[in-house]
């Protein structure tokens, strides 16, 4: 089983340039959301989404926009991109079934913005 | 809104003694608790998990979790640690209350001495 497929897994990016970071879940999860991993900081919710046609913003989801067009897909859009989003972005997915649901990780992607 | 602490940044234990890793929360209702664990350049793998039930949960390669209310804490456990346990250990919490995100410490990294 795939389970959660995040692309790329290395990028560079330019200060200004735009980027979609691909994550695909094939367990048929509702829930879906985005983390970035700064040193010291843990995990940050960027966005999240309860399932198709639906998202909503997490603690810091300034500069960066998603949709949900699909139960599988939920893409990360970085729409200028910045120094201060450098960082490791992981996707991850939960199945619907209460609050006890664990999540599923990607295997992140590194992002480095010059 | 839901927090996680973890206070510790490190955690050296020599190999073939008991590991512990603090972690105390904050939520409205009843908490979900979680732990995940991260080696070097992967994403977060799922250890345990607390709903309901008996306060000593089992996980995965042997680590288990003590939840306790009054203490609001969930300290992760293994008797005899390995030097293949040394990785980044993440609590995460989600309240009965409010909304249903997945919150997360900073992490404790463990490091087990041969």
């Amino acid at each position: 089983n795939a389970g959660v497929t995040q692309t790329p897994k290395f990028q560079v990016l330019k200060t200004g340039q735009s980027m979609t970071l691909q994550c695909a879940q094939d367990m048929n999860h509702e829930y879906m959301s985005w983390y970035r991993q700064d040193p010291g900081m843990g995990l940050r919710l960027i966005h999240y989404s309860v399932g198709a046609g639906i998202t909503d913003q997490g603690e810091v989801p300034n500069g960066y926009n998603v949709s949900r067009s699909t139960t599988e897909d939920f893409p990360l859009r970085l729409l200028s991109a910045a120094p201060s989003q450098t960082s490791v972005y992981f996707c991850a997915s939960s199945s619907g079934q209460g609050l006890g649901a664990e999540a599923f990780f990607g295997q992140g992607t590194r992002l480095t913005v010059v | 809104a839901q927090s996680v602490a973890q206070p510790e940044d490190q955690v050296n234990v020599a190999e073939g003694n008991p590991l512990t890793v603090k972690c105390t929360y904050s939520v409205s209702g009843n908490p979900y608790l979680f732990w995940y664990v991260q080696y070097p350049n992967r994403g977060l793998q799922f250890l345990l998990k607390y709903i309901t039930g008996d306060n000593l949960v089992k996980g995965s390669y042997g680590f288990e979790a003590e939840f306790n209310k009054s203490q609001t804490s969930f300290h992760l456990k293994k008797p005899s640690a390995l030097v293949s346990d040394s990785a980044l250990y993440f609590c995460a919490v989600r309240g009965s209350f409010g909304n249903n995100r997945l919150a997360f410490g900073k992490g404790n990294q463990v490091v087990v001495i041969p």
